[in-house]
């Protein structure tokens, strides 16, 4: 398919955890965003790259939070020391022109 | 900064009548103005979006919007609602970076 696609599509871990979340964004696409989509807190931006770059980290809410992408594609999210509160769904959407195209998520439970 | 109000969390709607989703936003830029929906265990898909010209969009399935620059809102309407619309509404605003969601609404036809 040509869509953004992430893996997986959920994750159980314990509390105090590292997790690794993936995403590919559509071929072409330099553009590419995560999100976190929490009942407590709704859909909320974490992370964007321009290419490998990452101009804005202001929505990752601590420094357990950690992003990279390498060749200007595949993106990683990772959550060091998982706690309660980062159970989410993780979205991941890549950016053509003014639209930008949402993958599935990665459910995250941590118990 | 921007930020997106959607004032109604739930809007319960019987089945063939009309709804109107509202959204308002605030921005010190110009802004490009999006819904997205999001269908039960589904992931967010774009229903329609402004990003210039005609103040009225439209999708595909007869939803519409209204930008409205001096009110600043972006609400949405259907003269006549189905089952099958049955979701989660995000109204959403981008500087071209990053999108600001607002906390969603939750439209629920009745049969």
């Amino acid at each position: 398919g040509a869509g953004v696609s992430q893996s997986p599509s959920n994750k159980v871990t314990e509390k105090g955890k590292d997790v690794e979340l993936r995403c590919d964004p559509i071929s072409g696409h330099t553009a590419l965003y995560w999100y976190r989509q929490s009942l407590g807190q709704g859909l909320e931006f974490l992370i964007y790259f321009q290419g490998n770059s990452a101009p804005d980290k202001s929505g990752l809410p601590s420094d357990r939070f950690s992003a990279e992408r390498t060749g200007g594609s595949v993106s990683t999210l990772t959550i060091q020391r998982t706690q309660q509160e980062d159970s989410a769904v993780y979205l991941c959407a890549s950016r053509n022109y003014n639209e930008q195209f949402f993958g599935p998520g990665t459910r995250l439970t941590v118990l | 900064a921007q930020s997106v109000t959607q004032l109604d969390s739930q809007v319960p709607v019987f089945e063939e009548a009309p709804v109107e989703l509202r959204c308002n936003y605030s921005s010190s830029v110009s802004v490009y103005l999006f819904w997205y929906v999001q269908y039960p265990n589904q992931g967010l898909q774009l229903l329609l979006k402004y990003l210039s010209g005609s103040t009225l969009v439209e999708s595909i399935n007869g939803f519409e919007a209204e930008f409205n620059k001096s009110q600043t809102s972006f609400h949405l309407r259907k003269p006549s609602v189905h089952i099958s619309d049955t979701a989660e509404y995000f109204c959403a605003v981008s500087d071209n970076e990053k999108l600001t969601f607002g906390t969603g609404t939750r439209l629920t036809i009745i049969p």
